[in-house]
């Protein structure tokens, strides 16, 4: 099993570019979130998903957007990327919402 | 107050000594209790879960006080290779979905 990927491990983008943040998990977990990561602060909840088809903000979603089209994918999209969401962005998943979180490797987003 | 503090450190120790990281949650309505080992840059991995009977894995125990709401990691015999931040997890009652992340403790093994 590959577990939780993500993609890109890198990117650069300019202030007011959109992209979108790929994530897959081969586990069969219902229960997928987007975390960002910023120095001091801990992780973040951006917005999670509890199956395909169903999804809610976490602690932080403005100027994200998510979509759970099926049980493996869990794709973030920045709308239009500011400085201030220069992070490092982790996806994670888990059998159930008081289970063990699986995190992907991560990507490292910088914005100008 | 955090609803997870834990204390940054950095705790620098020998090889071979004995560290323990404490954490302190607020919401005593928590359910689930994780120790994750974070290394620089890297994505957050389990440790251990943490249980209200204590467990260990080999040199780490861990323990859960409800009373005082509070999480405890030991690691003993310090390898060079256990240098890392450890990060606290708690989690809500199910149906809330909320993991709740300390901000970590770094700990450096000397040679």
């Amino acid at each position: 099993n590959a577990g939780v990927t993500q993609t890109p491990k890198f990117q650069v983008l300019k202030t007011g570019q959109s992209m979108t943040l790929q994530c897959a998990q081969d586990m069969n977990h219902e229960y997928m979130s987007w975390y960002r990561q910023d120095p001091g602060m801990g992780l973040r909840l951006i917005h999670y998903s509890v199956g395909a088809g169903i999804t809610d903000q976490g602690e932080v979603p403005n100027g994200y957007n998510v979509s759970r089209s099926t049980t493996e994918d869990f794709p973030l999209r920045l709308l239009s990327a500011a400085p201030s969401q220069t992070s490092v962005y982790f996806c994670a998943s888990s059998y159930g919402d008081t289970d063990t979180q699986y995190f992907g490797p991560g990507t490292r987003l910088t914005v100008l | 107050r955090k609803e997870v503090e834990q204390d940054p450190g950095p705790f620098n120790v020998p090889e071979g000594a004995t560290v323990a990281f404490n954490c302190t949650y607020s919401n005593s309505a928590s359910q689930s209790f994780f120790w994750y080992r974070q290394d620089c840059r890297k994505e957050p991995k389990l440790l251990m879960s943490v249980y209200s009977s204590g467990n260990e894995d080999g040199r780490f125990t861990a323990q859960l006080n409800r009373a005082s709401q509070y999480i405890s990691l030991l690691i003993r015999d310090s390898k060079l290779s256990d240098s890392a931040t450890y990060l606290c997890v708690v989690t809500l009652i199910s149906g809330t979905y909320k993991y709740i992340f300390g901000t970590g403790t770094r700990l450096k093994v000397l040679a």
